[in-house]
């Protein structure tokens, strides 16, 4: 089973609409989650780290449920500019991140 | 404030030749990265280093030598170039292990 798995997408959506994507993970025993995006030909950015039950940065929100082992992302008021693909990082307890394929985001005019 | 810078930005090899990429951070991170990503993929983790003067093996780290003879410096190494190692390299360092900060990356063509 692979360490992570998310949607590759495409998610297509309007200006101003409200996206969620789920991340799965196999280690129960990850204890960290990141979120990173990647634009196109560029390097991942952290987008944020969830060390709890969720975290909550502006119109991003990440729900952790260690219960059922996935993480979600929710984007409110989607903008052109989020346009990306958003990478689920659980930790792997190495002091190293396993990073998947992500999904793909694109917001649409 | 420089973050994560990597060298060269570009570079074309033939098959057979050697090279050397350099990562350099100023954020006095102890852990560094190096990942490779091809078209469509993830990245994957070729090999990394939890301090100055030491390194170990990612996912991926056949036909790579790194080195870390100093904290700010990651350098990741290809004695002999083959078109497998056609990629995009991205170094990233750390301070803790997991919020990692990437550098630009190095478009590498191996023809």
């Amino acid at each position: 089973r692979k360490e992570v798995e998310q949607d590759p997408g495409p998610f297509n959506v309007p200006e101003g609409a409200t996206v969620a994507f789920n991340c799965t993970y196999s280690n129960s025993a990850s204890q960290s989650f990141f979120w990173y995006r990647q634009d196109c030909r560029k390097e991942p950015k952290l987008l944020m780290s969830v060390y709890s039950s969720g975290n909550e940065d502006g119109r991003f929100t990440a729900q952790l449920n260690r219960a059922s082992q996935y993480i979600s992302l929710l984007i409110r008021d989607s903008k052109l500019s989020d346009s990306a693909t958003y990478l689920c990082v659980p930790d792997t307890g190495r002091r190293a991140l396993t990073f998947g394929s992500g999904t793909r985001l694109q917001v649409q005019p | 404030n420089a973050g994560v810078t990597q060298t060269p930005k570009f570079r074309v090899l033939k098959t057979g030749q050697s090279m050397t990429l350099l990562c350099a951070q100023d954020m006095n991170h102890e852990y560094m990265y190096w990942y490779r990503q091809d078209p469509g993929m993830g990245l994957r983790l070729i090999h990394y280093s939890v301090g100055e003067g030491t390194t170990a093996k990612g996912e991926v780290p056949d036909g790579y030598n790194v080195s870390r003879l100093k904290k700010q410096n990651f350098l990741l190494g290809l004695e002999s170039a083959a078109p497998s190692q056609t990629s995009v390299y991205f170094c990233a360092s750390s301070k803790d292990g997991y919020e990692q900060y990437f550098g630009p990356g190095t478009r590498l063509t191996v023809t």
